[in-house]
């Protein structure tokens, strides 16, 4: 079954714990992102990478980090998480289509 | 930067009738793509449906159909026969072509399809 996985669905952590979100797709993607989605702001762009080794940033980059070591792999990188980055994140992947098949979600607390 | 706006937060519709809901956007390019996505309850972003810019034809998805207002910067949500299904939030979205990847949300709308 085609789809993006990301790991875990729900972490509650504490401010400067380091953490990391796990995305992966199967379906041989070029393009992937990550987004977070607030209540009133929809959802914003964090990063978004166009192939292996290749990222940029979006809307939203400062306090993350991420890599695109595999192509099927783009995980998201918190290091020093603040309560500010409590959120609702998606991964989301698309081939030169550009329609974007989205993850399952993940909802962050930072306490 | 591209906006996205969608100035309708909530909207009802009762079920079988015909419901629209409204997407602009702000930008100087002439080449990109126009989403919805649909977010139930469960969180799941679903795509209903999307629009090249060079095409000038509105897309259509069964019950659902756009109107694709290109020199107005509109990009029309229809959905017709509304069923309780179709209640959730709906996303309108903007990507410019041959810049990268980014993407651009509007806030939402929650539509909520009345028995």
């Amino acid at each position: 079954e085609a789809q993006v996985t990301q790991n875990p669905r729900y972490l509650i952590t504490v401010t400067g714990k380091k953490l990391t979100v796990t995305c992966s797709q199967n379906m041989n993607h070029e393009y992937m992102s990550w987004y977070r989605q607030d209540p009133g702001l929809g959802l914003r762009q964090i990063y978004y990478s166009m192939n292996v080794e290749v990222t940029d940033k979006g809307d939203v980059p400062e306090g993350y980090k991420v890599s695109r070591k595999e192509k099927r792999n783009f995980p998201l990188i918190l290091e020093s998480p603040s309560p500010n980055q409590t959120s609702l994140y998606f991964c989301a992947s698309s081939s030169a289509s550009r329609t974007q098949f989205f993850g399952p979600g993940t909802r962050l607390t930072v306490l | 930067a591209q906006t996205v706006t969608q100035s309708q937060p909530e909207m009802s519709v009762q079920e079988a009738e015909t419901v629209t809901l409204s997407c602009t956007y702000d930008t100087s390019e002439n080449n990109y793509y126009l989403f919805w996505y649909k977010q139930p309850p469960s969180r799941q972003m679903i795509l209903v449906i999307r629009q090249e810019a060079y095409k000038q034809q509105n897309a259509t998805e069964n019950r659902f159909s756009v109107n694709f207002q290109k020199a107005a910067k509109s990009f029309s949500l229809k959905i017709s026969d509304s069923q309780l299904g179709d209640t959730a939030m709906y996303f309108c979205a903007f990507m410019k072509l041959n810049t990268g990847n980014q993407f651009y949300f509007g806030t939402g709308t929650s539509l909520t399809v009345i028995p």
